[in-house]
């Protein structure tokens, strides 16, 4: 079974520039997350979807943060602008319905900001 | 506000040896408590799980303690292999009906040889 896939690997973009991280979580998985990893916070939790519909974006940072997720299969995350205190690595993470099922991750995105 | 906490960054220890990796919360609405190893470059996978109505749960040489009084878990590895040499993340959710998983900042195990 293929996992939670993840595009791009890796990023590296200007100060200003618009970056879109793409997420396919794995099929038949009703929730998603998004998570990013710094050293400071380790996993950070983003914002999750549950049925496509998000259900708590209070981790995303600041308005330049947006994600969406538009059918069951697919998930964007973006910033607009980007900034170098983005750099990090973005995880995608999905599961099945309900509290207590085990979560599974892509395997990142790369993201650095000069 | 951290509501999951990993107070050491980093532990050594000997091949062989036990690994102890500790975990704290303050949510006391958390009740199911999962353990990650994450390699580098990879995505975190996942080790082993606790249920609250438990106080202890093992899976080969994985074992996770729950002590819901103090809030704090944590991850037994008897024997440590060098191959258990990664970072450990811990993380909680609750069964408020909007579930979210909160990871702790990791620890890092380096199992020497």
């Amino acid at each position: 079974d293929a996992g939670v896939i993840q595009s791009p690997r890796h990023e590296v973009t200007e100060m200003g520039q618009e970056v879109t991280l793409r997420c396919k979580p794995i099929s038949g998985h009703n929730s998603l997350f998004w998570y990013r990893q710094t050293m400071m916070r380790g996993l950070e939790l983003l914002i999750y979807f549950n049925n496509n519909v998000p259900i708590d974006d209070s981790g995303m940072p600041e308005d330049r943060f947006s994600a969406k997720m538009p059918n069951a299969s697919f998930s964007t995350l973006k910033i607009q602008p980007s900034e170098p205190r983005d750099s990090a690595v973005y995880f995608c993470a999905s599961s099945f319905g309900y509290a207590g099922n085990t979560i599974y991750f892509g395997e990142g995105s790369w993201l650095t900001v000069v | 506000d951290q509501q999951v906490k990993q107070n050491s960054p980093s532990l050594s220890v000997q091949e062989g040896r036990i690994s102890i990796l500790n975990c704290d919360y303050t949510n006391s609405m958390f009740d199911y408590f999962l353990w990650y190893k994450k390699y580098p470059a990879e995505g975190p996978t996942f080790l082993i799980s606790i249920s609250s109505i438990k106080d202890k749960n093992e899976d080969g040489r994985f074992t996770v303690f729950l002590n819901k009084s103090a809030k704090h878990l944590s991850l037994h590895i008897v024997p440590s292999q060098p191959g258990d040499s990664a970072v450990y993340f811990c993380a909680a959710t609750g069964a408020s009906g909007t579930y979210k998983y909160i990871f702790g900042t990791g620890t890092r195990l380096k199992v020497l040889a």
